[in-house]
């Protein structure tokens, strides 16, 4: 079974870069999976951010996609996220996750989350 | 790309049923049967609950069953339980590889 766990840094200054990184464990990140971020603001709902495949394609939420690189780093069976302009606005807790049973699957595991806040 | 409208709250007595609905337009819910449901207890990731509009993943109990009908998804849960206290989110793919989620739902059980 996939799990996947985040890291990066808490707090980000605001117009900074928010990078953060997903683990993969159980699995190769170069299985026929499609690997997710999705972010939640305080007290908000859930906000599709973007995917990326191993291949390196991406899809990107439009409203977030001039300020968004998600990238995969085989080596490391690691994907990562970055959020470039950040502000107060951005922040969230952070999830990856991903449809492992297929693309259209729904996603059916998801890392633990992570809190990240614009602050300066 | 516009957030699917969800009611913010829902209530009900153990042993009822409640439905929620997740409203959508037609470039999203009313074209793709890819309607996902998804809780969330406090302070925890959300879980995989129906995918494909009425799908259940393994074992997510038979009480909770999906439909769609035109622009709007519906999750009914049957048989309330103390345990589906929580929150649920609808989630929908909108076309050219892009997805959209629900507002939420607070569901409550009296």
């Amino acid at each position: 079974q996939v799990q996947l766990q985040e890291s990066g840094p808490g707090l980000v200054k605001p117009s900074g870069t928010l990078s953060l990184t997903c683990a993969v464990s159980g699995g190769s990140i170069s299985s026929s999976n499609w690997w997710s971020w999705v972010r939640q603001s305080p007290g908000k709902g859930l906000e599709w951010i973007g995917e990326v495949y191993h291949t390196g394609t991406t899809n990107y939420n439009p409203s977030l996609k001039s300020r968004v690189t998600i990238s995969v780093d085989k080596s490391k069976n690691q994907f990562s996220l970055k959020l470039t302009s950040v502000t107060a606005a951005d922040t969230a807790v952070y999830y990856c996750a991903s449809p492992t049973g297929g693309y259209y699957y729904g996603m059916d595991v998801w890392g633990q989350g992570t809190t990240v806040t614009v602050s300066s | 790309q516009s957030a699917l409208t969800q009611p913010p709250s829902a209530s009900g007595s153990p042993g009822q049923s409640v439905t929620i609905s997740c409203t959508g337009t037609s470039s999203d819910v009313g074209t793709y049967n890819y309607v996902s449901w998804y809780r969330q207890h406090p302070g925890k990731a959300p879980k995989l609950m129906v995918y494909e509009v009425f799908k259940r993943p393994s074992g997510v109990p038979d009480r909770l069953s999906g439909s769609k009908s035109g622009n709007t998804a519906s999750l009914t849960v049957s048989g309330l339980q103390a345990e589906d206290e929580a929150d649920y989110y609808c989630s929908s793919y909108a076309g050219s590889s892009h997805w959209v989620f629900g507002g939420g739902t607070k569901l409550t059980v009296l």
